[in-house]
């Protein structure tokens, strides 16, 4: 059983602050790790899936780094807009098994 | 490319009654998830085929939940019968057999039991 936490719980930041999130999961048999943005009443919208220990991985204002070996991620907003404003979810994989969410990191920004 | 489609977007049914949830996944992916998400929690698996067979249903609740993926095409998720703690959000995901890339979500079905 994967057992995995997000923090913090949400966040509510200013228009233009950069916030970080953690997610921590076990790192025997790790697989993969993906990450999603969430916008209730819409698909889940994949971000990032890394792999290896060290991966590092951008897209625009948002990244993402990946630990193995002591089992954590952190994703990354830089200059937070209010369009960010989503869930955000991580959930590891062990190899040809399914996805095992975390409960999610609320971000609400403000204009 | 059309992404995956599930049917209907919301649901309001009485306790007692049976609800069948539709899937349409991307075309050519022979994995497809059930998930679901219950208020305030986390998304949790239910259960996952590989075209047409169930490869891991560990996560279904219980026997009201019959999920069906005839032919590896669509799939369906009955709930029968259905009870207050079955409302949430149930979302279908699909991808490729082989490689790394994310999964593809619908955008869920809003399932209330009342």
């Amino acid at each position: 059983i994967l057992n995995v936490e997000q923090s913090p719980q949400s966040l509510h930041v200013q228009e233009g602050d950069s916030t970080n999130f953690t997610c921590s999961f076990p790192s025997s048999n790790f697989y993969a790790l993906h990450w999603y943005r969430w916008e209730t009443a819409k698909s889940p919208e994949a971000l990032f899936v890394m792999t290896l220990n060290g991966d590092e991985k951008k897209k625009g204002r948002i990244s993402a780094t990946l630990n193995t070996k002591e089992g954590y991620s952190y994703l990354y907003i830089k200059g937070s807009q209010p369009e960010d404003s989503a869930t955000y979810l991580c959930a590891p994989s062990r190899y040809g098994n399914k996805l095992v969410f975390g409960a999610g990191t609320i971000l609400r920004v403000k204009s | 490319e059309a992404g995956v489609t599930q049917f209907p977007s919301h649901s309001v049914i009485e306790k007692g009654q049976t609800v069948t949830l539709r899937c349409d996944p991307i075309s050519g992916h022979d994995n497809l998830y059930w998930y679901r998400r219950v208020m305030g929690k986390e998304i949790k698996f239910l259960l996952h085929f590989v075209k047409e067979s169930k490869q891991d249903e560990s996560g279904m609740p219980n026997n009201r939940f019959l999920a069906e993926r005839t032919g590896g095409t669509y799939s369906t998720l009955k709930v029968q019968p259905a009870e207050l703690e079955d409302s949430g959000v149930y979302f279908c995901a699909s991808s490729p057999l082989r490689g790394l890339d994310g999964y593809t979500f619908g955008s869920g079905t809003r399932l209330t039991v009342v």
